[in-house]
């Protein structure tokens, strides 16, 4: 079964920094491009990251540029999400997104159920 | 970055019915390749998202062929040819075509 499973969500104080992780199972992890998007409580989809097969090339939203930091683990098909300087406006249900073939960019075909983070003081 | 726009925000239809979405970017999503690079997913109620659509009107796998998306440069429609109890949720338009991604703010499918 594709999947992904993302963990590491929690209440942090604003200024507090947290790392999202995401496990993907059951396709070439390996060779997928992958996202993370979030969504505010009651809000709509806003795209945070994105990182290419090998990490060579990555991106972020002006958001969370200077802030966050993409990465992936290939060997052990782990995608995380670094967040530093949190502030309030990142509260969100976090989701790791990806692509289980190598279309475009922003082909995300597979996605995580999400893990919640909560900055509040 | 590109501004997404869908309407209506609220979709009430008829089971057995059909439905329309319309998404309207802030720039031409056609890429040099000639194709319009414009992504349709839905949320269910308390789910993630999931693809229907990729690039205008390539039904992702699994997707009923109820489903059918169109259009080019600026406008662009998701079509439900007959609408089942299952198909609520929240359907997102995304431009794929530059960088930031982003999605319009989402059409609610609703059960009359």
């Amino acid at each position: 079964e594709v999947q992904l499973v993302e963990s590491g969500g929690a209440l942090v104080q604003p200024g507090g920094s947290l790392t999202l992780s995401c496990e993907a199972s059951g396709f070439s992890f390996t060779g997928c491009r992958m996202n993370w998007v979030r969504q505010a409580p009651g809000e709509g989809l806003v795209w945070v990251s994105r990182i290419n097969s090998d990490g060579s090339d990555i991106g972020y939203a002006d958001s969370v540029r200077g802030r966050f930091t993409i990465s992936r683990d290939n060997a052990r098909n782990r995608l995380y999400l670094q967040m530093d300087s949190l502030r309030v406006e990142d509260t969100a249900v976090y989701y790791c997104a990806g692509g289980t073939v190598d279309y475009y960019i922003y082909y995300m075909d597979v996605w995580g159920k999400g893990t919640t983070v909560t900055v509040s003081s | 970055d590109i501004v997404m726009t869908q309407s209506p925000l609220s979709l009430p239809v008829t089971p057995g019915e059909p439905a329309s979405f319309s998404c309207r970017s802030s720039q031409s999503l056609l890429y040099s390749n000639g194709k319009n690079y414009l992504d349709w997913y839905v949320q269910k109620p308390g789910q993630s998202p999931l693809l229907l659509i990729s690039v205008t009107s390539n039904r992702a796998s699994g997707v009923p062929d109820r489903f059918s998306g169109s259009g080019s440069g600026t406008d662009f429609t998701l079509k439900i040819s007959r609408v089942e109890a299952e198909d609520v949720g929240v359907y997102y338009c995304m431009q794929a075509v530059q960088s930031p991604p982003t999605f319009g703010q989402g059409t609610k499918l609703e059960i009359k």
